[in-house]
């Protein structure tokens, strides 16, 4: 199975604030990755797939970058709607997330 | 624009077999362009991929969850399906049914999600 890790667990910042998350596949899976973001209550939404194609509809203040194994997700200016837990997947190999990160008010 | 809604019990007995359906409205479960996924969340938990049916009927299955899970297609009523057996309190969490971009997009559209609790 790949794993995939996520850095880090939890992250608090301000509005404004420009923000990475960083995900790490257990071995490589060339561009074949997607980040989510899901808020209480709700199910995740599609935010980037193919490691950096930003899906129609998300604010262009967020963007994805990797390839092979290692992954980053960036807000440029975090707003009030960003705060939520951010989830990274691969679909290279059966589809797997990573542990989630919880992006929470500073 | 595509929606899919999962039903079925929220309440099912130790051993027993889980059962859902996910009906699509907006799109067809016949488009050769996607699979159909379910994926589940324990509460305060992560994302666990179930596995998946294509509208040929090809499955994959999670390695870890694969001598329990049967997903099933019905064309004639835009329907999926899942049934897990044996379960136990392990299996408690919120299902999601979503749709899975065969051209390599993720999971673009998801089910509001559907708890399911098990219990004596």
């Amino acid at each position: 199975d790949i794993q995939m890790t996520q850095s880090p667990s939890t992250l608090s910042a301000s509005v404004g604030d420009r923000v990475t998350i960083t995900c790490r596949a257990s071995q490589s899976i060339s561009s074949w990755l997607a980040w989510y973001q899901q808020k209480p209550g709700k199910a995740p939404k599609l935010l980037i797939y193919k490691a950096s194609s930003l899906e129609s509809g998300v604010p262009s203040r967020f963007s994805g970058s990797g390839s092979g194994t290692e992954f980053t997700l960036t807000i440029s200016s975090l707003q009030p709607d960003d705060f939520a837990t951010y989830y990274c997947q691969q679909y290279n190999t059966m589809w797997t997330f990573g542990q989630g990160t919880k992006v929470e008010i500073k | 624009q595509v929606q899919l809604q999962e039903s079925g019990p929220g309440l099912v007995k130790p051993s027993q077999t889980l059962s859902l359906t996910c009906t699509v409205s907006g799109g067809s479960i016949s488009s050769s362009f996607y699979y159909w996924s379910w994926i589940r969340q324990p509460a305060g938990k992560g994302l666990e991929w179930i596995g998946r049916i294509y509208t040929s009927g090809t499955t994959n299955y999670n390695p870890s969850l694969k001598s329990r899970v049967t997903i099933s297609i019905d064309t004639s009523k835009n329907q999926f399906s899942l049934k897990l057996s044996s379960v136990t309190a392990a299996d408690t969490a919120v299902y999601y049914c979503a749709r899975d971009d065969y051209g390599g997009k993720g999971f673009d559209y998801w089910g509001q999600g559907t708890l399911v609790t098990v219990s004596s």
